[in-house]
């Protein structure tokens, strides 16, 4: 099983619309999970970071459920500037290094 | 608002040569990392550093790979003698505290 797992698209859906999208992990001593964005050939940035509660930024609502060991991003209302590939990002501190693992990242295409 | 930085942004070298890769991590940051991406395929770890010592690494990070501190800035990655497949895009991260990391707009690498 892969660390980390996500669809990879893509998803391509018209402006306005809402899209989910799900990530897997398989190491339950992960401790901190968060969905980055990465554009073509650019480098990944923090979208947002994961909690169990839940937690919301504007139209990006993202969710964890440490049980299923799965992660949610619901993006509402989506923009042609969304249009990227959405990284699925767990982290395991152990002691002092602190590892990130991506998913191989899911392609969103907003269109007209 | 502070970045992370790295030099060059593009090399291409002859197969079986030596290149060093360059970051300015942010400035107050402590733990400092180097991530890799070949086109196409998702990011992956390769070494992590914190107190001047390397804190964790990947299998990827094999003896062709060191890194220095070599003053108290900069953070370079070495590849002694590089191979085709060496060909990706480095990233340079830095964190304060281990958790969210920030990334240098990377350093793309041509293995000829």
């Amino acid at each position: 099983r892969k660390e980390v797992e996500q669809d990879p698209g893509p998803f391509n859906v018209p402006e306005g619309a809402t899209v989910a999208f799900n990530c897997t992990y398989s190491n339950s001593a992960s401790q901190s999970f968060f969905w980055y964005r990465q554009d073509c050939r650019k480098e990944p940035k923090l979208l947002m970071s994961v909690y169990s509660s839940g937690n919301e930024d504007g139209r990006f609502t993202a969710q964890l459920n440490r049980a299923s060991q799965y992660i949610s991003l619901l993006i509402r209302d989506s923009k042609l500037s969304d249009s990227a590939t959405y990284l699925c990002v767990v982290n395991k501190i152990t002691g002092t290094a602190s590892k990130l693992t991506f998913g191989t990242g899911t392609r969103l295409q907003v269109t007209l | 608002e502070p970045e992370v930085t790295q030099t060059p942004s593009h090399q291409v070298t002859q197969m079986g040569q030596e290149v060093i890769l360059r970051c300015v991590p942010i400035s107050n940051h402590l733990y400092f990392y180097w991530y890799r991406q070949i086109l196409g395929q998702k990011v992956e770890f390769l070494v992590s550093f914190y107190n001047n010592e390397i804190s964790e690494k990947s299998e990827i990070f094999d003896d062709q790979f060191s890194v220095e501190r070599p003053d108290g800035s900069n953070f370079t990655l070495k590849i002694r003698s590089t191979k085709l497949e060496d060909s990706a895009m480095y990233f340079c991260a830095s964190t304060p505290s281990g958790n969210t990391i920030y990334f240098g707009e990377g350093s793309w690498l041509t293995v000829v």
